[in-house]
This record gives C-alpha cells, sequence and structure tokens, in this order.
C-alpha cells in the first residue's frame, strides 16, 4: 500500500526525443507527487510536483500527467537534452509525513 | 538561497564503530528526516523528527539508530554498531511544515562506508 512502482527502470533517448517514466501508487492518502532529479553524488531535487485534484502540469520542458482513477502518473521530457541524463525518482506524500519514493529510472539521452 | 549542509561528505568507518552524521537544515524549517540511498537503490525514509520527538520510523531504523537535535541548528543521526549493510548514502531533509505540497530540501548526502 505504501509502494509507489516505476518503470523503466532505463530509458535511452535521442537528443530532441521525448522521455516518459511511468508510476503507480495504491495508497489514496498521498496527496502529493513531487518528481525528484539526482544526478550522481548529489541529493535528490524536485523537479516538478502535482497535487491530485489537478490532471496536467507543465513547467518548462517537463510535464506530469495525473490520472486519479487510475492511480498513475508520468514524467513527459520534451526536447529531451544531454543535460537531462540523471536518474528520475517519482515519489508520494501524505501530508506532513515522508516522501515514499519509487524506484528510479536512469534517463540517458544521446548527443 | 538556503540550503541543508551535511557532514562529513564521506564517512569510512570499521564495522562495530559508532558513527555520528550531522546536518544542518534550513533554519526555519520544522520538520527533520534521514533517508538512506544503497548504492543503485531506491532512496529509503528512516525516520521523521518534529518538535523534539521522533514522529515516524521505517522498520530499518532499529535500536542502532537514533536522532537527536541537540541544539537549535543541529540534526544528528548516529548508528552504534555499524555493520556492512550500513554502507550507504544518508540523506538529510527538511521541510517548513506540515502541508504535503511544502517543498522536502534535501542535503548533499554523507556516503558511509564500513569496512
Amino acid at each position: 500500500q505504501q509502494q509507489v512502482k516505476q518503470s523503466p527502470q532505463s530509458l535511452i533517448v535521442q537528443k530532441g526525443g521525448i522521455s516518459i517514466i511511468n508510476c503507480a501508487y495504491e495508497n489514496t492518502a498521498f496527496d502529493y507527487f513531487p518528481w525528484y532529479q539526482q544526478f550522481p553524488g548529489k541529493g535528490p531535487a524536485l523537479l516538478i510536483a502535482i497535487r491530485p485534484d489537478v490532471s496536467e502540469k507543465k513547467e518548462g520542458r517537463f510535464t506530469i500527467s495525473f490520472n486519479k482513477s487510475a492511480k498513475q502518473f508520468s514524467l513527459h521530457i520534451m526536447d529531451s537534452q544531454p543535460g537531462d541524463s540523471a536518474t528520475y525518482f517519482c515519489a508520494a506524500k501524505a501530508g506532513g509525513f515522508k516522501t515514499i519514493f519509487g524506484a528510479g529510472t536512469r534517463l540517458f539521452v544521446k548527443a | 538561497e538556503p540550503e541543508v549542509t551535511q557532514t562529513p561528505s564521506h564517512q569510512v568507518t570499521q564495522m562495530g564503530q559508532e558513527v555520528i552524521l550531522r546536518c544542518v537544515p534550513i533554519s526555519n524549517h520544522l520538520y527533520f528526516y534521514w533517508y538512506r540511498q544503497i548504492l543503485g537503490q531506491k532512496v529509503e525514509f528512516l525516520v521523521s523528527f518534529y518538535n523534539n520527538e521522533i514522529s515516524e520510523k521505517s522498520e530499518i531504523f532499529d535500536d542502532q539508530f537514533s536522532v537527536e537535535r541537540p541544539d537549535g541548528s543541529n540534526f544528528t543521526l548516529k548508528i552504534r554498531s555499524t555493520k556492512l549493510e550500513d554502507s550507504a548514502m544518508y540523506f538529510c531533509a527538511s521541510i517548513l511544515g506540515s502541508v504535503s505540497y511544502n517543498e522536502q530540501f534535501f542535503g548533499p548526502g554523507t556516503r558511509l562506508t564500513v569496512l
């Protein structure tokens, strides 16, 4: 119930392409869904986040799509760049409690 | 921009030794967390701390672990007798308040290596 399932485990995309990472959850108490970007040797950094009363949120090249009925959400990276190569974690929170992370997706954008 | 800081960046210790990992959360934040990440794996919650007491802990956070806020700025994680499997990155995080959409800020991490 506390898990967030993330796929794929790794992703290779050509420069300029679209990167898509998918996540699913079970716990309906989750009310905040952040995505984190992590570069090697660094801590996770908040990339973009969404609340379940919204179906889509866009910030620059990054878009979250949220399907509350299916309990699924996804991250789309448009016009992917080599600098986007990192590990991406979806996550979920309920109130001020712990953040539950997905397993992570290693994205590599080929130049 | 305010940030969470952690020291040391890398700690090497012998199995059975005690280690203390230190964190300075963002100054006006009220909730503090420790997470760990074993190499190549996901970030796992260890413990949350609010109002000078543990508010939640995971099954990983057993009697070998303890947390403390010894003064108004530091937040520490102590591992009493380290095991090989404690080798991981340990991240401290802090958040302003209890509302879920308050951004959780992570520190750069401490890499713990247990030999």
